[in-house]
């Protein structure tokens, strides 16, 4: 059971916009920063938003972050087959003293 | 380029020992805090530990304390985890990722960039 709480799956068509919930409590997304983490099967995460909302380069801008209290979300935009991945949410805990992530999202590109 | 390349894992058994290493290039390694992040075998990822910058504190998750020790030789650009008395449930893939905030003294969920993992596998 991990601390932050994410829907096993989302889906949707190409073009579509998708969003993955990640719910937390006041001791993580409610007082620190959310970070989002894509991952391809047999390969590393890679860093998506950062600080919430923040997209590193290279990062395209279809790909968007918000929070509000105690909840994250990411959305896809203009979805693409290439955005099939697995999706994580992460933030410091200070109740734990340790960094939370969420079970992760499962996106498949109908 | 920022690369970071772990190495030392393996199949050991159940109360063995194994000592994973994170070598890093691309970057000065003393400036920044370093993490292990491991994942299980079809599951999601887990926080395992993180050194500061200077190695002056370090934090782990509760599963692995007294068990896990994290550790950085800045003169060898490589952070290292010493893992004893393995269990079955320390079966994964174990990543190091950088803090990517310079000198930072606080721990965030911010991992940029990871390695490739090495597998390690506790098992008779």
């Amino acid at each position: 059971q991990s601390v932050l709480t994410q829907p096993p799956s989302a889906s949707g068509t190409p073009g579509q916009r998708v969003t993955i919930s990640c719910s937390g409590s006041s001791s993580n997304i409610g007082s620190y920063y959310v970070y989002w983490y894509q991952q391809f099967p047999g390969t590393a995460p890679k860093l998506l938003i950062y600080r919430n909302n923040q997209r590193p380069s290279g990062v395209p801008d279809r790909f968007s972050g918000s929070k509000s209290g105690t909840s994250a979300s990411l959305a896809i935009s203009g979805l693409r087959s290439e955005d099939e991945a697995d999706y994580y949410c992460a933030a410091w805990d200070d109740s734990l003293s340790g960094v939370v992530f969420g079970g992760g999202t499962k996106l498949t590109v109908l | 380029q920022v690369q970071l390349v772990e190495s030392g894992g393996g199949v050991v058994q159940p109360g063995g020992s194994l000592r994973l290493s994170c070598a890093a290039s691309g970057f000065t390694l003393s400036n920044y805090g370093m993490h292990w992040v491991r994942q299980a075998p079809g599951k999601g990822l887990e926080w395992v530990a993180f050194i500061r910058y200077d190695g002056s504190n370090k934090y782990y998750t509760d599963s692995v304390k007294g068990r896990f020790t994290i550790s950085r030789d800045n003169s060898k650009n490589t952070v290292y985890m010493e893992m004893n008395s393995l269990r079955g449930e320390d079966t994964a893939v174990y990543y190091c990722a950088k803090d990517p905030r310079i000198t930072s003294t606080t721990i965030t969920g911010w991992f940029d960039p990871w390695g490739q993992g090495t597998l390690v596998t506790v098992s008779s």
